[in-house]
């Protein structure tokens, strides 16, 4: 398996503008999560999706941010308007169902808003 | 509130010492435990999980971990640091129930001297 893949890795926007990172889980895991990680705040649990369906999305910063998971192996971050705080890294990953299985980390989307 | 403490955001070794990254979650109940590793402009990769199997946990490049829930505590250590370990290094939890939430600690950065 290729492991979680995101893309963009890299993502370069103006302030105002509408920013989605994509995600593309291991398959077969059923569990996903989006993390931001700064330097101040360290990593943040956004929000986590079972079976495509969100779970807990208490970590989701404000209303400019959602995500989506339409299918299985596919799930989106949208920030709309994006602003120069929202500049991270951004990591997205997947886990299957068990009491100890570990989560797999994509290699993560820096997003800067200028 | 569940939480893990990372001690120490920056620890310095020389090349051939002993590497001591110290991780305490706070519950009576043992939670899942988990070791990630950072390598700069990637993302998190598993070193080692507790499994209940074994108190004495190993890992990936030659990390361990033991498990003391006396002292509600999860440190990583490694005999001889190598220059490759070079890093920074995540505990995480994961409390059961109904929660699957992974919660990270703040992290701490290896830097190993010649």
């Amino acid at each position: 398996d290729a492991g979680v893949i995101q893309s963009p890795r890299h993502e370069v926007t103006e302030m105002g503008q509408e920013v989605t990172l994509r995600c593309k889980p291991i398959s077969g895991h059923d569990y996903l999560f989006w993390y931001r990680q700064t330097m101040m705040r360290g990593l943040e649990l956004l929000i986590y999706f079972n079976n495509n369906v969100p779970i807990d999305d208490s970590g989701m910063p404000e209303d400019r941010f959602s995500a989506k998971m339409p299918n299985a192996s596919f799930s989106t971050l949208k920030i709309q308007p994006s602003e120069p705080r929202d500049s991270a890294v951004y990591f997205c990953a997947s886990r299957f169902t068990g009491s100890n299985t570990e989560a797999f980390f994509g290699q993560g989307t820096r997003l800067t808003v200028v | 509130a569940q939480s893990v403490t990372q001690l120490g955001s920056h620890v310095s070794v020389s090349e051939g010492a002993l590497v001591l990254l110290r991780c305490n979650y706070s519950s009576s109940v043992p939670p899942y435990l988990f070791w990630y590793v950072q390598y700069p402009n990637q993302g998190l990769q598993l070193l080692l999980k507790y499994t209940s199997a074994a108190t004495l946990v190993k890992g990936i490049n030659g990390f361990e971990a033991e498990f003391k829930k006396s002292e509600t505590s999860f440190h990583l250590t490694k005999p001889s640091a190598h220059m490759s370990d070079a890093a920074e290094y995540f505990c995480a939890v994961r409390y059961g129930g109904a929660t699957n939430k992974l919660i990270f600690g703040t992290g701490t950065l290896l830097a190993v001297q010649p």
